[in-house]
């Protein structure tokens, strides 16, 4: 059964300061591994989404890669700001018949001082 | 930029009653969805919905649970006799495709269920 952990659960830093945020699953037979970012009482973005065959991708100042052999995916954030505080969730899909139910970490809630 | 809606934001019920979550799933999309995320645990699968048949559950999604495509646009979810245990965010997410690959999943803003 899949198991998605993340670490740290939570990450206070300067703002400007560049940061990883880390996601490590048991099964490396996924589909695909995606990040969203939660605002508190807020529902899920999606912020990037790596497919199996692919390493990274990026958008802006984020750049999220994914190594399946070794079951970890890492979410870099450059020049971090305050609008950044929120909670980070990674979630993988796995093969084996899912209809595509996401598995999700507890997620790292990163605070970004001014 | 098309967003997928749910109603109410906040439901308070008595153990026992019958409650009906909604959600307006993108347009578009064919593939629809419900989590939940119990306060300061993971967000759990539920229930994944296409073609108007249940594709597939999680062993929460007992007999207690149903979901339904009412018309073309509203996608239900009914807890029929709400538990303690049940109090949770609820998240309605659709998809265009079967949300494997690279197909992503857009999320509702939940509804925050909370039985007395």
């Amino acid at each position: 059964k899949q198991e998605v952990t993340q670490i740290p659960a939570a990450l206070s830093v300067p703002e400007g300061e560049n940061l990883v945020l880390n996601c490590s699953f048991t099964d490396s037979a996924i589909y695909n591994l995606q990040w969203f970012r939660q605002d508190p009482g807020k529902g899920l973005t999606s912020l990037l989404l790596i497919q199996s065959s692919q390493r990274e991708q990026t958008s802006g100042r984020l750049n999220a890669s994914l190594d399946k052999s070794s079951g970890r995916s890492t979410l870099y954030i450059a020049a971090s700001q305050p609008g950044d505080s929120a909670t980070y969730l990674c979630a993988a899909v796995n093969y084996g018949g899912s209809q595509g139910n996401l598995i999700f970490g507890k997620g790292t809630k990163l605070s970004v001082k001014p | 930029e098309p967003e997928v809606t749910q109603t109410p934001s906040h439901q308070v019920t008595q153990m026992g009653q019958e409650v009906i979550l909604r959600c307006v799933p993108i347009s578009n999309h064919l593939y629809f969805y419900w989590y939940r995320q119990i306060l300061g645990q993971k967000v759990e699968f539920l229930v994944s919905f296409y073609n108007n048949e249940i594709s597939e559950k999680s062993e929460i999604f007992d007999d207690q649970f149903s979901v339904e495509r009412p018309d073309g646009s509203n996608f239900t979810l009914k807890i029929r006799s709400t538990k303690l245990e049940d109090s949770a965010m609820y998240f309605c997410a659709s998809s265009e495709r079967w949300a494997v690959t690279k197909e992503t999943q857009y999320f509702g803003p939940g509804t925050r269920l909370l039985v007395l």
